[in-house]
């Protein structure tokens, strides 16, 4: 166990709709990365919170955002989403620069 | 900037087999290196770090180098097992975000 939890582990919904995933990151790690993971394998960086404020943004599409709240749990919006959109989204937090990210169990997401 | 390349895959192992995962780095400076493992259906788990030049980072079996001369991190194994299939990722961590290679699929058959 990581101690990073995401929530929900599976989703279903349909082209065109809204949903938002979870993470609270371990007990004391200020940093929040939330990585998009296709069937192909590859882990895009998406974004990086660091104590509630965007530090980085990756290949993250205007459809989706992310805020980092004052308890430091996460969420990654996602909308209109588009078949393309199905994937693995992990999110990974940090205790400091340079160290080890730890990961999430990650959210199952389908597009139907 | 910063990247990391590792072996493509599929790799696929008798049990009991050699592994090597080849991992080469570009960064700026000497940043931490990583090996993370993804079991099927899993998140990305950290399997070994190596914090600084000459280290050797272990955990399970495997054992990876920290090469400043060739810039590589190489993941190594003596004998493989069937619980050891899985994509095994290298990694570093770069400015604002982890540069992740592209991840190589083992496949241990028994």
């Amino acid at each position: 166990d990581s101690g990073v939890t995401q929530t929900p582990k599976h989703l279903i919904t349909a082209t065109g709709q809204r949903v938002t995933l979870r993470c609270s990151p371990r007990s004391g790690d200020l940093s929040v990365y939330w990585y998009q993971q296709s069937l192909d394998q590859g882990l895009q960086f998406l974004i990086q919170y660091y104590n509630g404020e965007e530090r980085a943004k990756g290949n993250i599409l205007e459809r989706f955002s992310a805020q980092q709240f004052p308890d430091l749990h996460s969420e990654l919006n996602l909308s209109s989403l588009e078949l393309g959109d199905s994937a693995l989204y992990f999110c990974a937090s940090t205790p400091g620069q340079g160290t080890e990210a730890f990961f999430g169990q990650g959210t199952r997401l389908t597009v139907v | 900037g910063d990247s990391v390349t590792q072996m493509e895959g599929p790799v696929t192992l008798s049990e009991e087999a050699f592994l090597t995962i080849n991992c080469t780095y570009t960064a700026t400076g000497y940043p931490s290196l990583f090996w993370y493992v993804q079991y099927p259906g899993e998140g990305l788990q950290l399997l070994l770090k190596a914090t600084k030049a000459d280290d050797k980072g272990s955990n399970k079996g495997f054992e990876a180098t920290y090469r400043k001369e060739t810039t590589s991190f190489h993941l190594e194994k003596g004998s493989v097992q069937v619980s050891d299939s899985a994509v095994y990722f290298c990694a570093l961590p770069g400015t604002y975000k982890y540069i992740f290679g592209t991840g190589t699929r083992l496949k241990v058959l028994a």
